[in-house]
């Protein structure tokens, strides 16, 4: 089956700082999204983006379909940015093993 | 408000003793699942829902059962519980499994078989 491999697994960023998170697919993929998982464990719709950029706020992701990878970036992030990030593609949605991100105020 | 609703969001059980976790959505979606997250994993499917009365095995299957007799209802069914099914359960919806579709998820089941 398709593998997700999403780097790094681990993060620890100052506030204020930025970040790039990548998601690989060993395969093509439709439907690619990208998840917030807040500490509360409620897992939060980010981005829909099977191709091309997108940004809402702070945070932009781009996607290149023909080369089966997505990343999220993330500007002054902030506390409230702390979290796991997945990615996920296909008709079975399969997700990655996530990035796990801690903001230090 | 659109929303997917699970019950319960907590639950403590024994081994054997068979439980439902339901799941529920108002958006008339087509599609729905069911998901397991556990530490170092990452989320894994269980079960998959392309609309009533089709259902399909996801990653790990196995110990679990799923119906969808009505559109907005998909219960997880668990016959016999054991230890390794301790678990954060997720229950999801998206209009159709196809095209552009944003996946909803639940607020999550957190299940301890003792």
């Amino acid at each position: 089956g398709i593998q997700v491999e999403q780097s790094p697994p681990d993060l620890i960023l100052q506030e204020g700082a930025n970040s790039t998170l990548r998601c690989n697919f060993s395969d093509s993929v439709n439907n690619l999204q990208w998840f917030h998982q807040n500490p509360w464990g409620q897992l939060i719709n980010l981005f829909y983006i099977p191709s091309g950029t997108k940004q809402n706020g702070r945070l932009s992701a781009t996607t290149v379909a023909t080369e089966r990878y997505s990343l999220l970036y993330i500007s002054s992030s902030q506390t409230t940015d702390s979290g796991v990030y997945f990615c996920s593609g296909t008709y079975k949605y399969i997700f990655g093993t996530g990035t796990r991100l801690k903001v230090l105020a | 408000e659109a929303q997917v609703t699970q019950n319960p969001r907590y639950l403590i059980t024994v081994t054997g003793k068979k439980l439902t976790v339901t799941c529920s959505q108002n958006m008339n979606h087509e599609y729905m699942s069911w998901y397991r997250q556990d530490p170092g994993l990452g989320l894994r499917q269980i079960y998959y829902s392309m609309n009533v009365e089709v259902t399909d095995k996801g990653d790990v299957p196995e110990g679990y059962k799923v119906s969808r007799k009505e559109k907005r209802n998909f219960p997880l069914i668990l016959e016999s519980p054991s230890p390794n099914q301790t678990s954060l359960y997720f229950c999801a919806s998206s209009l159709r499994a196809s095209g552009t579709n944003t996946q909803y998820f639940g607020p999550g089941t957190r299940l301890t078989v003792l």
